[in-house]
């Protein structure tokens, strides 16, 4: 199946651990995403790489800190999580010109 | 002032009915306009997506983009129980693909 798709789907972990989110994209799309969706459910965009080049990076907190090995993968290491940090995280790919915008189906992160 | 504004409901209406979603925005520099569905526990998927004002069809589903007054609409005809879920406008402009996003409104059609 062509797809955008996170690994894991629930996460739940202890303050201060490290973690992350893996995120696989087929579609053969250049830019990958990383959004971050609060209890409210409003979607906020926190990074984004262009062929393993980063483009966009929003006021995230420098814990967080993405990796790109090649573009069809993104992935979200976080350090130090803290309670705040309990979101769900959505990944998404799209073409360079911003066509075409695939979700993943979430990580469901819960700090306790 | 968020960037974009849209009210979160929650909206109910019956099995039929004819549903309006409406977000506004502030920042005339947008110029793709988008509305996604998401379903409880499950990521947005696109359901329009239009660039210049004016309406733009898909079988049920309706968008109207009003740039004039920075206003932009969803119309569903005929709403289904399959319908309920959160719908989210999005916008964006210039090229990096970054989307900005309503707060999402969260529909229940009732049978």
């Amino acid at each position: 199946d062509t797809a955008v798709s996170q690994t894991p789907k629930y996460l739940v972990t202890q303050m201060g651990n490290d973690k992350s989110i893996k995120c696989e994209q087929n579609l053969g799309h250049d830019t990958m995403y990383w959004y971050k969706q609060d209890s409210k459910k409003f979607l906020k965009i926190m990074f984004s790489y262009n062929n393993k080049e980063l483009i966009i990076n929003e006021t995230v907190p420098n814990r967080f800190s993405p990796k790109s090995p090649d573009k069809a993968h993104l992935n979200l290491h976080i350090n130090s999580l803290e309670l705040g940090d309990s979101a769900v995280y959505f990944c998404a790919s799209a073409t360079s010109q911003g066509r075409d915008y695939t979700f993943g189906s979430g990580t469901r992160l819960t700090v306790v | 002032q968020k960037e974009v504004e849209q009210d979160p409901g929650p909206l109910s209406v019956p099995e039929g009915a004819i549903v309006s979603l409406n977000c506004t925005y502030s920042n005339s520099a947008f110029q793709y306009f988008m509305w996604y569905r998401q379903y409880s526990r499950k990521g947005p998927e696109l359901l329009m997506y239009t660039y210049s004002s004016g309406n733009k069809e898909d079988g049920r589903f309706t968008a109207q983009v009003d740039k004039s007054s920075k206003y932009i609409s969803l119309f569903i005809r005929d709403s289904q129980p399959s319908d309920s879920a959160t719908y989210l406008c999005a916008m964006s402009g210039g090229n990096t693909g970054k989307l900005i996003f309503g707060q999402g409104t969260t529909l229940q059609v009732k049978p």
